[in-house]
């Protein structure tokens, strides 16, 4: 069965660090696609990033940038120059093609950011 | 283009009672997917529905249904509710394949059972 694992619980960092977040996760499926969604106080998941299993290129938009490794079966998160509006929970999420959505997403337990002033 | 909305956004019921919650997916969208997400479990997959099929189902018991128009508006009903229900609700779209396409989530619908 799928998993994915955000083992930092919560981090904290002040202001214009740059921080980042870790995900592993584990599947069978050779296709799959590797996903980061935000969650804000208010609650909506807001989606950040797609990745399929077969693009390893690193990306990079704005101040957000994804470092994509098949071989340690990680998909971490960096934000550089961190602002106070980074503030948020962030999920890392799996979806097997194989599967045919079976299982949906499988999210990881999140990552609570606190960026201080 | 509108987000997904989803409706209402708090409920508060008591136990044994029943509730439905609504969700619009974004235009065009057709496939509409429902999560829970607690502080103990995170957030886990209920079911997805597609052209007003039910095509995937999570590991929750019966009680937990939904349905789609034909519109691909969706609903999802608990019934004999239990406090272990009280969650946020959200539901997500996407344009045809939920496990390829990206899903957009809507701001949920937080539900206490008291």
């Amino acid at each position: 069965a799928q998993k994915v694992t955000q083992a930092q619980t919560e981090i904290s960092v002040v202001e214009k660090e740059d921080v980042t977040l870790d995900c592993v996760y584990e599947t069978r499926d050779t296709t799959y696609y590797l996903f980061w969604y935000k969650q804000p106080p208010s609650g909506e998941l807001v989606f950040l990033i797609r990745r399929n299993s077969f693009d390893e290129q690193n990306e990079i938009s704005g101040r957000y940038s994804w470092n994509f490794q098949k071989s340690t079966s990680s998909f971490n998160f960096t934000i550089t120059a961190s602002q106070v509006v980074d503030s948020a929970v962030y999920f890392c999420a799996l979806s097997e093609a194989q599967g045919g959505g079976a299982d949906g997403l499988t999210f990881g337990k999140g990552t609570h950011l606190i960026i201080q002033p | 283009k509108a987000g997904v909305t989803q409706t209402p956004r708090y409920l508060i019921k008591t136990r044994g009672q029943q509730v439905t919650l609504s969700c619009s997916p974004i235009s065009g969208h057709r496939s509409v997917s429902w999560y829970q997400q607690t502080p103990g479990q995170g957030l886990q997959f209920l079911f997805e529905y597609f052209s007003e099929t039910q095509r995937n189902k999570g590991n929750f018991p019966g009680r937990f249904s939904g349905r789609q128009f034909s519109n691909s508006r969706s609903e999802m009903n608990v019934s004999t509710l239990e406090l272990g229900d009280s969650a946020l609700y959200l539901c997500a779209s996407s344009l045809e394949d939920s496990y390829t396409d990206t899903q957009y989530f809507g701001p949920g619908t937080r539900l206490t059972v008291l």
